[in-house]
């Protein structure tokens, strides 16, 4: 079962911020949190992960609460295109065993 | 373009029929997983091979079975197929153990079970 629990939709004007929150309350201290969206029925599309800080990277900003029991996902200026269901998944890196775990997701709808 | 190339993208057959999905990982990575996605069943994992050795099984059916070459390319056989095995097969690669780096989707085969 997912370990993360996310909004089934959300709503985003083109052109503003969109912020995808995920909880993830029963987080260990060596799990990681990574991102991943998947548009239509093409395959899983990474985005970012982290384990504490915040991260950044040319698709998408990480913030996770210090608590590391919550995380948020920002699409700084969303497009149509972003329009995808996100995943929140957690994992633990370095056991080459683990897979990823695909929850329900937030399917996320950038409106014009 | 993720790197990992998936072949056929469409595949059509009929119930009681094997199939051969091909699945080449990203340059360098060793750590090839097999996924299913299903209408009713999301993304589930089926399989995790690693430089050639099977590591980890999820939800693979006894009729479902597959290898990863010396070469790294892995391939899912599926046999006597079944109406509900129906779905978007997706193959992921990643660096290997011992790292956080993500795993890389391709763009899946799409089985159609008539």
């Amino acid at each position: 079962d997912a370990k993360t629990t996310q909004p089934p939709s959300m709503d985003c004007a083109e052109g503003r911020a969109a912020n995808l929150p995920c909880n993830h309350s029963t987080i260990s201290g060596n799990e990681y949190v990574y991102w991943y969206r998947q548009i239509h029925s093409q395959g899983p599309q990474y985005i970012i992960h982290g384990l504490k800080n915040n991260e950044t990277n040319e698709m998408a900003s990480l913030i996770i609460t210090e608590d590391r029991k919550s995380s948020t996902l920002i699409l700084p200026h969303a497009t149509l295109r972003d329009t995808a269901v996100y995943y929140c998944i957690v994992r633990v890196p370095f056991s080459g065993n683990t897979p990823l775990v695909f929850g329900k997701g937030t399917r996320l709808s950038v409106i014009a | 373009d993720s790197g990992v190339t998936q072949t056929p993208k469409h595949l059509i057959t009929a119930t009681g029929q094997r199939v051969t999905l091909r699945c080449s990982p990203r340059s360098g990575d060793l750590s090839v997983y097999w996924y299913q996605q299903s209408l009713d069943q999301g993304l589930q994992f089926l399989i995790h091979y690693y430089n050639g050795e099977e590591r980890a099984k999820g939800n693979i059916l006894e009729r479902f079975s597959a290898q990863q070459f010396p070469d790294l390319h892995s391939e899912l056989n599926l046999s006597s197929l079944e109406l509900g095995d129906s779905a978007l097969y997706f193959c992921a690669s990643s660096a290997g153990q011992g790292t956080s780096q993500p795993q890389h989707f391709g763009d899946g085969t799409r089985l159609s079970i008539l």
